[in-house]
């Protein structure tokens, strides 16, 4: 199957310093790429859609310019957590849908942690 | 958003035995697909069900769709440790957002 590579799997930062996580789709062209965070023992939030070229669309609630998205091209979308802050800790998550089809899938996750 | 219902919200079981999970939705689906989740780890896709579709094999995986009832369930035959983790359904809409329930906590029993 199609794969979607995030990177890191794993980020410890200070707070107050921006932490970038990127998300490739490997072997397709991703016309849209989701962002989500899960929390402890919850379900995934879906934080934001991205479109290649165009800017994201973001959940109610979720602060756009804290969590910046960039899809510039149709294989990598990135997610900017800026001046972040220890509630900020979570695990992201991405998924990537090639234009026309239904399936989407999934990266491995970043854990991020600040401290 | 077309947010659906898994149930149950966790199912503990012992290895060997078969477990079933079941999802709900509301409005009309392109397909739907199941997924699991082992703690802190991402998501890993299962199986997919297209609505024009009632049943599909993966494995020890059986997934049914019942569009009338507006519902689909996951059967995993013959459990094993390693089946343990959260299953989820995402419904699929088109063009809408790709939303996740609570999931189903699977527990299984050694």
């Amino acid at each position: 199957g199609a794969v979607v590579s995030q990177h890191p799997s794993r980020v410890i930062c200070k707070s107050g310093t921006s932490v970038k996580i990127e998300c490739r789709s490997l072997d397709f062209q991703a016309t849209t790429m989701f962002w989500y965070r899960q929390f402890p023992k919850q379900s995934l939030m879906l934080m934001a859609t991205s479109n290649e070229g165009s800017k994201a669309t973001y959940e109610q609630g979720v602060e756009k310019d804290k969590f910046l998205i960039n899809h510039a091209s149709l294989t990598l979308s990135t997610l900017t957590v800026t001046s972040a802050h220890p509630e900020d800790s979570s695990f992201y998550i991405c998924s990537a849908l090639e234009g026309g089809n239904t399936e989407a899938f999934f990266g491995q996750g970043t854990r991020l942690t600040v401290v | 958003s077309q947010q659906g219902e898994e149930d149950p919200q966790a199912l503990s079981i012992q290895e060997g035995e078969n477990a079933t999970m079941n999802c709900s939705y509301k409005t009309s689906i392109n397909n739907l697909q199941w997924y699991r989740q082992n703690s802190g780890r991402g998501l890993v896709h299962l199986i997919l069900i297209r609505s024009n579709e009632r049943e599909k094999h993966s494995g020890r995986l059986r997934v049914t769709l019942d569009t009338s009832k507006k519902s689909s369930s996951l059967l995993i035959t013959a459990s094993r440790a390693a089946d343990t983790a959260s299953y989820f359904c995402d419904k699929f809409f088109g063009n809408e957002k790709l939303t996740f329930g609570t999931g189903t906590r699977l527990t299984i029993i050694p």
